[in-house]
């Protein structure tokens, strides 16, 4: 199993600033995602973190709006950019090593932009 | 291509009642399915998995069987508890890297 470790826990921003969110794993992991899940909603995945190289973004997100490092393999970070009200959401880091091994997951960032 | 339908909720049940909560899949070749459970302002916690078709996942009286012929990963338990109130997301994960996850179903349990 992973412990992970994601700070901050909760945020209020204010809409135009930028937040960013760490991500901590106790043990070097293969894979690293990092998710939003909107009130009352399932997780839409946002990228997929890689070492060494640019995060593998899904549709609908762009780097421009939510860079993301990961300097090495037990740590990531996210950044939401230039903050709107529908940026509120809580962000979710995860990690997951080999093929059939389940996901592992912080307790999520609250984000609220006002 | 690949994808989890789960069960609406909310899901209201009294203590000590049966339950199930209904979960299907789209997947090729032959995926890993789990359930998450989310407690309130907590991230997910891994319920239960099972990698291969008949496998049973079980765990804290919970239970799902891997059906690949009804393509399904029903959730069941026998007895609620008020502490299992929380939400639920069935998963798959396919021979890759990416995970697919239903929406979710609200679980309240009454006493």
């Amino acid at each position: 199993s992973a412990v992970i470790s994601q700070k901050p826990s909760r945020d209020i921003c204010q809409r135009g600033t930028s937040l960013t969110i760490q991500c901590q794993v106790d043990s070097q992991v293969t894979m690293m995602f990092w998710y939003r899940q909107q009130p009352g909603q399932s997780l839409t995945l946002i990228a997929t973190a890689n070492q060494g190289s640019e995060a593998t973004y899904e549709s609908g997100f762009v780097i421009d709006k939510f860079p993301i490092s990961r300097p090495n393999l037990t740590f990531s970070t996210l950044t939401v950019s230039n903050m709107s009200p529908e940026d509120s959401s809580i962000y979710l880091c995860s990690v997951a090593g080999t093929i059939d091994t389940e996901a592992f997951f912080g307790q999520g960032t609250r984000l609220t932009v006002v | 291509g690949n994808s989890v339908t789960q069960m609406e909720g909310p899901v209201t049940l009294s203590e000590e009642a049966f339950l199930t909560i209904n979960c299907t899949y789209t997947a090729t070749g032959y995926p890993s399915l789990f359930w998450y459970v989310q407690y309130p302002g907590e991230g997910l916690q891994l319920l239960l998995k099972a990698t291969k078709a008949d496998d049973k996942g079980s765990n804290k009286g919970f239970e799902a069987t891997y059906r690949k012929e009804t393509t399904s990963f029903h959730l069941e338990k026998g007895s609620v508890q008020v502490s299992d109130s929380a939400v639920y997301f069935c998963a798959l994960r396919r021979s890759g890297n990416q995970f697919y996850f239903g929406t979710g179903t609200s679980l309240t349990v009454i006493p």
